[in-house]
């Protein structure tokens, strides 16, 4: 099944503490993103990709940091730096980043600094 | 940068009747805009999508309008069911900009029996 991969599903986090989410497609696309959803708002970006070896910040960049060292494969890693952490974070991948291109997103993971 | 606003919040309605879901963007440079619904705990899934050299777009119950000029666009669910219940965003986005999606902060449909 083709798709996007979304790891762990469930994350907990102490104050502090730097922690990565996994995210890896199998559709061949070049354009990934990372979105944050807090409740009752809409999907916020966090960082993008265009292809291999290149990002982007998005619009809430502060406090996170990422990579893309192979095309199926875009972690995100949320920094002590980052003042509120809690939130859910879905992953999303597109053919390309050229416009009018569907946006698959993963299931994404709920992360909790307790 | 691009604002897109979604009215209403949270919508209820009898199961066969119609819902309507509005947005408004600032941009006029943004040139598609899709449709997302998602469902508890789960990722967004595209239902349908527009392109601005278009102004209406159907795919069985679902229908999008799209006014560029008012630079407004609708999401319109005909013969309501209750799996549409769901949590709905509509989105924009530019050429150029990475196909980064700039999303509404989504409308909570509750389809009643």
């Amino acid at each position: 099944d083709g798709g996007i991969t979304q790891s762990p599903k469930y994350l907990f986090r102490k104050e502090g503490q730097n922690v990565t989410l996994s995210c890896e497609q199998n559709l061949n696309h070049d354009a990934m993103y990372w979105y944050r959803q807090d409740p009752g708002q809409g999907l916020r970006l966090i960082y993008y990709s265009q292809i291999v070896n290149d990002f982007q910040k998005g619009d809430i960049a502060e406090g996170y940091s990422v990579s893309r060292e192979k095309k199926e494969s875009f972690p995100l890693t949320v920094t002590s730096a980052q003042k509120n952490p809690t939130a859910f974070y879905l992953c999303a991948s597109s053919i390309d980043g050229l416009g009018y291109s569907e946006a698959f997103f993963g299931q994404g993971t709920r992360l909790t600094v307790v | 940068g691009e604002n897109v606003e979604q009215h209403p919040s949270t919508l209820s309605v009898q199961e066969g009747d119609s819902a309507v879901i509005k947005c408004t963007y600032s941009d006029s440079a943004s040139n598609y805009f899709p449709w997302y619904k998602q469902e508890l705990g789960k990722g967004p899934q595209l239902i349908i999508d527009i392109r601005s050299n278009v102004g209406e777009k159907k795919d069985q119950r679902i229908a999008v309008t799209l006014n560029k000029t008012a630079k407004h666009f609708s999401l319109h669910i005909t013969e309501t069911q209750p799996e549409d219940s769901a949590v709905y965003f509509c989105a924009a986005s530019s050429p150029g900009g990475g196909n980064k999606l700039t999303f509404g902060t989504g409308t909570q449909l509750k389809v009643e029996l």
